[in-house]
């Protein structure tokens, strides 16, 4: 069982270039999250998609966009890179969302920005 | 706005001995606690939960306690042994799809 999966696993951009973050699910999972974890500060989250076909912002969403292209996949996309966004970043699913259902995450996104 | 503060921020303790760790949250809707262990270089994962409903949940050497009235949570680790030693996060969640997590603690077993 794969679970979540991340790819890239390690990114070094330049500021001002674009890239997306993609993550697929195997769980059969209704809802998908995006978070970046940074020191000391925990994980926030940046987007999220409740079901198939809906995204909502998160706490900290400027910069960033998604497409829940499908019920696996999520895609985190970063239009103009700043080295603000040097992160580690974690895609997350679960079953039922709002009925507290756990969140599984994938292992993980480390981007640079230059 | 809604935050949970966890202590302490590192704790090393001795193989075999017990270890806490601790976290308060602000909004008093939330109903929903997790607890999540961040291995190096893997994404965090869950190691045991508790809703509002309940006030202690035990899984092996794993419990976690709850007081709703001073919305404090606990993390209790028994007879800790080195693979124990990771990142913990925990978590609180008031039945949305918004999870506020704690800013983590690391854990040190000295063998």
């Amino acid at each position: 069982n794969a679970g979540v999966t991340q790819t890239p696993k390690f990114q070094v951009l330049k500021t001002g270039q674009s890239m997306t973050l993609q993550c697929a699910q195997d769980m059969n999972h209704n809802s998908m999250y995006w978070y970046r974890q940074d020191p000391g500060m925990g994980l926030r989250l940046i987007y999220y998609s409740a079901s198939e076909g809906t995204t909502d912002k998160g706490e900290v969403p400027n910069g960033y966009n998604v497409s829940r292209l499908n019920k696996r996949e999520f895609s985190l996309r970063l239009e103009s890179a700043a080295p603000s966004q040097t992160s580690v970043y974690f895609c997350a699913s679960s079953a039922q969302g709002a009925l507290n259902s756990p969140l599984h995450f994938g292992n993980g996104t480390r981007l640079t920005v230059t | 706005g809604e935050n949970v503060e966890q202590h302490p921020s590192t704790l090393s303790v001795q193989e075999g001995d017990s270890a806490v760790i601790k976290c308060t949250y602000s909004d008093s809707a939330s109903n929903y606690f997790p607890w999540y262990k961040q291995e190096l270089g893997k994404g965090p994962q869950l190691i045991i939960d508790i809703r509002s409903n309940v006030g202690e949940k035990k899984d092996q050497r794993i419990a976690v306690t709850l007081n709703k009235t001073a919305k404090h949570f606990s993390l209790h680790i028994t007879e800790t042994q080195p693979e124990d030693s990771a990142v913990y996060f925990c978590a609180a969640s008031t039945g949305t799809y918004k999870y506020i997590f704690g800013t983590g603690t690391r854990l040190k077993v000295l063998a």
